[in-house]
């Protein structure tokens, strides 16, 4: 079965600094990649994701994440942290060779923006 | 459209009651997913629907728990005799078929089991 880790539950920033926020899978056929950003009470929202192609992708809000298959990573990075992104994070994967399109999360990771 | 929808948002209850929750996806989204969020944790899948047809079960989806989309559009998830271990977030989500396409979340019902 398919697992997601997410190294770091909480990462704590200062405004205007680098984020990175760390995701590997653990499929031997690289599953598609989602990053999705939940802020408190309120739903997921996908940020950016990899299906095929270019292995840099660029999403919403200034992210950006990068597909190593040789690490089965696919970790998070944003060059300058605003306070608007403080939030939750989870990086997510479906089966790219089933057809199985259940999402598998990580377990989050909590990004804090310090003034 | 306005994207997914569910109601309640919140709901409390008490354990051995059944509850029952409802999603509207996006109209033109043909499949239709339930998770599960409990606190500091990543959504867990429940079940999904293409259409009116429920194609997988998780095996976290005790025989306590049912869900129906009865006309390939809304659906609802039923929980039956609640424990207070069934306190959490639920979640849907909707999608096209096919592919990587994105699911799109809704806001998630809050279950507080006393």
């Amino acid at each position: 079965a398919q697992s997601v880790t997410q190294l770091g539950s909480h990462v704590s920033v200062s405004e205007g600094a680098l984020v990175l926020l760390r995701c590997n899978y653990s499929s031997s056929v690289p599953p598609y990649l989602f990053w999705y950003v939940q802020y408190p009470n309120q739903g997921l929202q996908l940020l950016l994701k990899y299906t095929t192609g270019a292995t840099l992708v660029k999403g919403i809000n200034g992210f950006e994440a990068e597909f190593k298959k040789s690490e089965t990573s696919f970790h998070l990075t944003k060059p300058s942290a605003h306070m608007s992104d403080a939030a939750e994070y989870f990086c997510a994967v479906s089966d790219r060779d089933t057809g199985r399109r259940a999402l598998t999360f990580g377990s989050g990771t909590r990004l804090q923006v310090q003034p | 459209d306005t994207g997914v929808s569910q109601d309640p948002r919140h709901k409390i209850t008490k354990r051995g009651q059944n509850v029952t929750f409802r999603c509207d996806p996006i109209s033109e989204h043909n499949r239709l997913y339930w998770y599960r969020q409990t606190l500091g944790q990543g959504p867990e899948f429940l079940t999904y629907f293409q259409n009116e047809a429920q194609l997988e079960k998780s095996r976290l989806l005790s025989d306590r728990f049912s869900a129906e989309r009865p006309k390939g559009s809304f659906s609802t998830l039923e929980i039956q005799r609640t424990e207070q271990g069934d306190s959490a977030m639920y979640l849907c989500a909707s999608s096209l078929s096919g592919g990587a396409n994105e699911q799109f979340f809704g806001p998630g019902t809050r279950l507080t089991v006393l």
